[in-house]
């Protein structure tokens, strides 16, 4: 069965800091792995996706990701944080095998403090 | 495109009641799916259908919970009854059933059921 862990409940950084959000998943198929963020009282947004070719992706809003198979993870990643940048953060995994349905991690509330 | 449009965007209804939660997918999209986001339990699967047939309702949490999707365009999920417990972030999602395609979210429908 597909899971997705994401280590991290919450995480504070300094406005201008780097960022590292962690995000592990189990499966054994080819999954497609996906960020998404959510504002308060907001859906999700994508902010970027994986599922074939180079394993480091960019994003919107300056977020990458790489991706590492041996690991199983699947990390994002901002140089510079912006305090808009504060919300919750979901890591999902998702395949063809399981019809498309994405399984989501428990999220990261990230904090940003000035 | 408007995106995915849920309606209401909050309901506040008794225990006992019936309460009937509505979703206009993307249009072209052929892939919708039925979230419950709780301080709890976070995001879950609740069901997804691929052309309008469901596909996987194990998410479903009692019996109590139904979804139909009539046409390609028109989704509803329906609480009979409802029970505090069942008080939560409903998310309606649809994405086109491809390689690596992601889901693309709803505002949410907030339920309160007192």
């Amino acid at each position: 069965a597909q899971s997705v862990t994401q280590p991290d409940i919450h995480i504070t950084v300094s406005e201008g800091a780097s960022l590292e959000l962690r995000c592990n998943y189990s499966y054994g198929a080819t999954p497609y792995l996906f960020w998404y963020v959510q504002s308060p009282g907001q859906g999700l947004q994508l902010l970027l996706k994986y599922f074939s070719g180079d394993t480091l992706v960019q994003g919107i809003k300056g977020f990458e990701a790489e991706f590492k198979r041996s690991q199983s993870s699947f990390n994002l990643r901002k140089p510079s944080v912006h305090w808009s940048d504060a919300a919750e953060y979901f890591c999902a995994v998702g395949s063809m095998e399981y019809g498309n349905k994405l399984v989501f991690g428990a999220g990261t509330i990230l904090r940003v403090k000035s | 495109d408007a995106g995915v449009i849920q309606s209401p965007r909050h309901e506040v209804t008794e225990m006992g009641q019936e309460v009937t939660l509505r979703c206009k997918p993307i249009s072209g999209h052929n892939s919708l799916f039925w979230y419950r986001q709780t301080m709890m339990r976070g995001l879950e699967l609740l069901i997804y259908f691929n052309n309008n047939v469901p596909i996987d309702d194990s998410g479903m949490p009692e019996d109590r919970f139904s979804a139909k999707m009539p046409n390609a365009s028109f989704s509803t999920l329906k609480i009979q009854p409802s029970e505090p417990r069942d008080s939560a972030v409903y998310f309606c999602a649809s994405s086109f059933r491809g390689m690596g395609t992601e889901a693309f979210f709803g505002q949410g429908t907030r339920l309160t059921v007192v």
